[in-house]
């Protein structure tokens, strides 16, 4: 069980809005950690899609956005396109374990 | 080009041990700090260590403390696993990962290709 929580799966149709939702607790994401998104395409390794809750890397479109507020982060992409279908990931890091945390994963599937 | 490259995996029997190493060009890892992440087969990713750029902090995920040893020789510009006491839960992809800052909070904007490592009989 992993200490970020997050659905396992979403979808949405193309050109739709979906969100990911990630949620921590008081140890993590709710004592002010910051946020960080990840894309794995099927075989591939990760790939940083939104750093410090909402900044995205050079490269990354914009339909990508990320926020946090609390104890939850979540990540919104918009306008989805048959290329964004991949498993997403968010991290954090934990005071209480003394190291980076990561969600369980999202895998997004486009109807 | 930026770019970290593992090896070092391999199928190995339970109880054995495994060093892994993650070399870096296109920058100099001094200045960063370095994971190392897993991913067991179909399933999500896992924290496994860290270390900050002059090895001051180093962290282990709980599943691993006292059978895994990061490290770094920021000389060759390289990162180390070095994995004893393998159990079969071990099994996965490692990812070696470079963090934005030289401390694990600012984001993993580097990633290998991985290393498989096999843990069975």
């Amino acid at each position: 069980q992993s200490v970020l929580t997050q659905p396992p799966s979403v979808s949405g149709a193309p050109g739709q809005r979906v969100t990911i939702s990630c949620t921590g607790a008081s140890s993590n994401i709710g004592a002010g950690y910051d946020v960080h998104w990840y894309q794995q395409l099927p075989g591939t390794a990760p790939k940083l899609l939104i750093y410090v809750n909402s900044n995205r890397p050079s490269g990354v479109p914009d339909r990508f956005s990320g926020s946090k507020s609390g104890t939850s982060a979540s990540l919104a992409i918009t306008g989805l396109q048959a290329e964004d279908e991949a498993a997403y990931y968010c991290q954090s890091y934990d005071s209480s374990l003394s190291g980076s945390v990561f969600g369980g994963g999202t895998k997004l599937t486009v109807l | 080009e930026v770019q970290l490259v593992e090896s070092g995996g391999g199928l190995v029997k339970p109880g054995g041990s495994l060093r892994l190493s993650c070399e870096a060009s296109g920058f100099t890892i001094s200045g960063f700090s370095l994971n190392w992440v897993r991913q067991a087969p179909g399933k999500g990713l896992e924290w496994v260590s860290s270390i900050t750029g002059g090895s001051n902090y180093i962290h282990y995920a709980d599943s691993v403390k006292g059978r895994f040893t990061i490290s770094r020789d920021n000389s060759k510009n390289s990162l180390y696993l070095q994995m004893n006491s393998l159990r079969a839960e071990d099994t996965a992809v490692y990812y070696c990962a470079r963090d934005q800052g030289s401390n694990p909070l600012n984001g993993m904007d580097v990633w290998g290709q991985g290393t498989t490592v096999t843990v069975s009989s």
